[in-house]
């Protein structure tokens, strides 16, 4: 079965400062895709990255970046120099690879307060 | 054309009415979902379309009717709902054959559903 574990439901961090998502996936696949997805209080699921499984290289991307290793089953987050627009509920999410429709199977979402 | 359109953004039924959501792409994706998300929850898959057949009814009450009239379009019909079907409904499509640089899964912003 698959399953993606975000075990922090809510975080607040003062503007500036970094912070790190947490996000721990089971799956039985060989093949398969995590993403992070962004949903702020206006409701719409932004994506924010995809990672398939063959490629373990860490990405930057402006201030954010993720660290994937398969070692751990994890996929974490880290924004660095917070931002008050950071402020959101953040997804992890697996899929699973091969020629078939799948379904993308959510953590339950950490929810990001960053203060001013 | 990289988007997934849905329509209205926001509804407001009785409980007797009959409405519809509607869903388009033109990316040529051939698998397209429903998912529901209610407040403070991750979203939660209830149908999947393959090459426009039902591939995947998580057990949705038939008060939800999905269609798939052609491989851009998805709709939900909704009849007789409850108020506890109040929920942001989002559409997402992706490409059906997988290859590890190319995963087509998007989102589209949701019809955020009221019943009254």
């Amino acid at each position: 079965a698959q399953k993606v574990t975000q075990a922090q439901t809510e975080i607040s961090v003062v503007e500036k400062e970094d912070v790190t998502l947490d996000c721990v996936y089971e799956t039985r696949d060989t093949t398969y895709y995590l993403f992070w997805y962004k949903q702020p209080p206006s409701g719409e699921l932004v994506f924010l990255i995809r990672r398939n499984s063959f490629d373990e290289q860490n990405e930057i991307s402006g201030r954010y970046s993720w660290n994937f290793q398969k070692s751990t089953s994890s996929f974490n987050f880290t924004i660095t120099a917070s931002q008050v627009v950071d402020s959101a509920v953040y997804f992890c999410a697996l899929s699973g690879g091969g020629n078939r429709d799948d379904k993308i199977i959510f953590g339950k979402g950490t929810r990001l307060h960053i203060l001013p | 054309d990289t988007e997934v359109t849905q329509t209205p953004k926001h509804l407001v039924m009785g409980m007797t009415n009959k409405k519809s959501l509607k869903c388009e792409q033109h990316m040529g994706h051939r698998a397209m979902y429903w998912y529901k998300q209610k407040a403070k929850k991750p979203p939660e898959l209830m149908f999947v379309y393959s090459y426009e057949k039902l591939s995947i009814n998580e057990s949705v009450p038939s008060r939800f009717s999905p269609e798939c009239p052609n491989s851009s379009l998805l709709n939900l019909h909704l009849h007789a709902l409850q108020p506890e079907d109040s929920a942001l409904y989002l559409c997402a499509s992706s490409q059906v054959i997988r290859s590890p640089g190319g995963y087509g899964y998007t989102f589209g912003s949701g019809t955020r559903l009221t019943v009254v």
